[in-house]
């Protein structure tokens, strides 16, 4: 079957400092690739998409500056989180799915403390 | 932007009891795809239920949603509660079919099957 294996789980990163995470899709072609954040009280928020061969489309309010991502292949990408702060706490979530599929394979997702 | 609304916090109920949580969204796509996600506790949100066809009734593991675009829904029943169905739930938005779109998840509701 398909799986999004996500990690690390948490990671404690001291502020201004950065921190990667990692995404590997198993099972299936991951086509695309989209990071999303959940800060505390709220729901999942698209930091930006990732297509094979197309440029990185991030959303508003987040930038590549400050979250670079990398998608090699059809199996791997990584996000990293620059300068970290304590705004940047929260869940960040992998989500992967194969070309003309509409279902979304997710990772466990990373949980990013600030001190 | 696209946005969805769903029943917030935390909805307690009883085993053998019907579960019924609302969805409704906003969007200016004609033929927008709506999803069901559930996720239990430290797993990844997985796909529960989805539709794109205007008033087709969809159904799996006993769950089951209709999408009315005249009422922009997509309401989740279930007739019979199941301890097992505790967790949370996010009701989800996407513009089309292609690879790349982006979801817009709903706050996400906590559904708690006490016996």
């Amino acid at each position: 079957g398909a799986l999004v294996y996500q990690y690390p789980r948490r990671t404690i990163c001291k502020s201004g400092t950065s921190m990667r995470m990692e995404c590997q899709a198993v099972g299936f072609q991951a086509t695309s690739v989209a990071w999303y954040r959940q800060s505390p009280q709220k729901t999942f928020e698209l930091i930006a998409l990732s297509t094979v061969n197309s440029a990185i489309k991030y959303e508003q309010n987040f930038t590549q500056e400050k979250f670079p991502i990398s998608h090699p292949n059809l199996s791997f990408s990584s996000m990293t989180v620059l300068n970290a702060y304590l705004e940047d706490r929260g869940l960040y979530l992998c989500g992967a799915r194969d070309r003309g599929n509409t279902e979304v394979f997710f990772g466990k997702g990373t949980r990013l403390t600030v001190v | 932007g696209d946005s969805v609304t769903q029943t917030e916090g935390l909805v307690t109920l009883t085993e053998g009891l019907p579960v019924m949580l609302n969805c409704t969204y906003q969007t200016i796509y004609s033929n927008p795809f709506l999803f069901w996600y559930v996720q239990h506790l430290n797993e990844s949100p997985r796909l529960l239920l989805k539709s794109f066809t205007d008033n087709k009734r969809t159904e799996h593991q006993g769950f089951h949603a209709t999408l009315h675009k005249s009422s922009s829904s997509f309401h989740l029943q279930k007739s019979s509660a199941q301890l097992s169905d505790s967790a949370l739930y996010y009701c989800a938005l996407s513009a089309s079919n292609s690879a790349g779109n982006k979801l817009t998840f709903g706050i996400g509701t906590r559904v708690l099957v006490r016996p």
